[in-house]
Formats: C-alpha cells, structure tokens, sequence
C-alpha cells in the first residue's frame, strides 16, 4: 500500500463543475503539498498546508491532521484546469525535506 | 516558469550508452533535488543535495547512476549502460534551507525525458 493515496485516479468533468480530489496518507507529516503537472512534466506548486485550509483564487485546499486527509476543490472549473494534480506529503522528521507522492489525479474539463 | 531549468528536455539513447543530465537551480537555493516519475506514476526520490554535498540517496539509484553538484550550484545526473527500465522523467527541484524561510517549499524544473530504445 503506498503511503499516499489519491481518489480519484480519472476525473473528466464539465466545465463550471465544482471539481474535488482527495488525498490519504499514512504517515505523520509536518508538510502536505498539492502540485499541478501539465503534459510535458513541468510541476507546478499550488500550496503547501501544515494544518486547516488555503485559499487561491478558484482552488481551496484542506487539511484534516487527525484523519490524515487532505482535499483539493476547484470551483467554477474550466477546460485549463486539465492537468495531473499530485499531492505529496513531507514526513514529519525528516532532515532531508524530500517528498513523498501520491500517484496523480488525471483531471479533464470539457467546454 | 519557475525559474529551475533542465537540459536537455527530451533524450532518446539507445540501451547501454551513457547520458547525462544538468539542472540549475533557483540561485539562492541550498538545496537541489532529483526524482523519477514513470509514465503513471508519482515522482520518486532519487537523492539530494545541500550545498555541493550529497546527503541522501535512495535505494533506487543503483549503482549504475550517479549525481554530482560540485560547486553546489547546478547539478548533472549520470546513467551509465541504460537500460530500458530507465526510461522515465527526471526530475530536478530546489529549495532553500530550513531557516532560510519558506524552506519546505520546492520548485521544479521541466524535466528530461529520457527514452532507452
């Protein structure tokens, strides 16, 4: 079983559709990450949150500790929001700050 | 652009020659990464470096690879004898240094996609 997981593995949805992708893990981390990867490979971060919930422009992070859960929401979707969004998590620990990821969310809005 | 380069952005070699790969980093930034991503997969830690020391490796870099940073400032990443299961993107970020601010934060390069005929 990794040590992070992410649901789901395929999202096509319609453009203007409140989109969710959630993220699992199971180790103690003192960061989780959320990167958006567009074809080509180039990695993008979104946010890194240590606790509660962020906020940028259409994309909503949160992060429940407790349950070990983490959730990307984009609002009011639109077809350039096509992407693989990754969540990745920092080890609680860990001198090296190296992370651990998940295996992607392959996200497709249509007009 | 996060300004994290990577040359070149796409290599085909054939199995069993060498390549090698380069990265430079964000200029502030201690601390250089590499990683492997396969086709439907999350990347994966490969090794890092802080400063032009290399302080962790992963078991996946066998011995066939290799990573240097002897300025510590760019990198370059070298796979000996390729092999077609090292067909991936590799993957460069940097960072700075825990108390250096926002240290936890990693930018990434493009990547070099490397395909091992």
């Amino acid at each position: 079983k990794n040590e992070v997981e992410q649901s789901p593995q395929n999202l096509t949805a319609q453009e203007g559709e409140f989109i969710t992708i959630n993220c699992s893990y199971s180790v103690g981390i003192s960061a989780l990450h959320w990167l958006q990867q567009h074809p080509g490979g180039g990695i993008v971060s979104l946010f890194m949150l240590s606790s509660g919930k962020k906020k940028h422009g259409r994309l909503i992070a949160t992060i429940n500790i407790q349950e070990k859960h983490s959730s990307l929401h984009i609002t009011a979707s639109h077809p350039r929001d096509s992407a693989v969004y990754i969540c990745a998590v920092r080890s609680y620990g860990g001198a090296t700050n190296k992370l651990i990821f998940g295996t992607g969310t392959l996200l497709a809005v249509q007009p | 652009d996060t300004g994290v380069s990577q040359d070149p952005r796409h290599k085909i070699t054939k199995r069993g020659q060498n390549v090698t790969f380069r990265c430079d980093p964000i200029s502030e930034h201690n601390r250089l990464y590499w990683y492997r991503q396969t086709l439907g997969q999350g990347p994966e830690f490969l090794t890092y470096f802080q400063n032009e020391a290399q302080l962790e490796k992963s078991r996946l870099l066998s011995d066939r690879f290799s990573a240097e940073r002897p300025k510590g400032s760019f990198s370059t990443l070298e796979i000996q004898r390729t092999e077609q299961g090292d067909s991936a993107m590799y993957l460069c970020a940097s960072s700075l240094q825990p108390g250096q601010g926002s240290y936890n934060e990693q930018f990434f390069g493009p990547g070099t996609r490397l395909t091992v005929l």
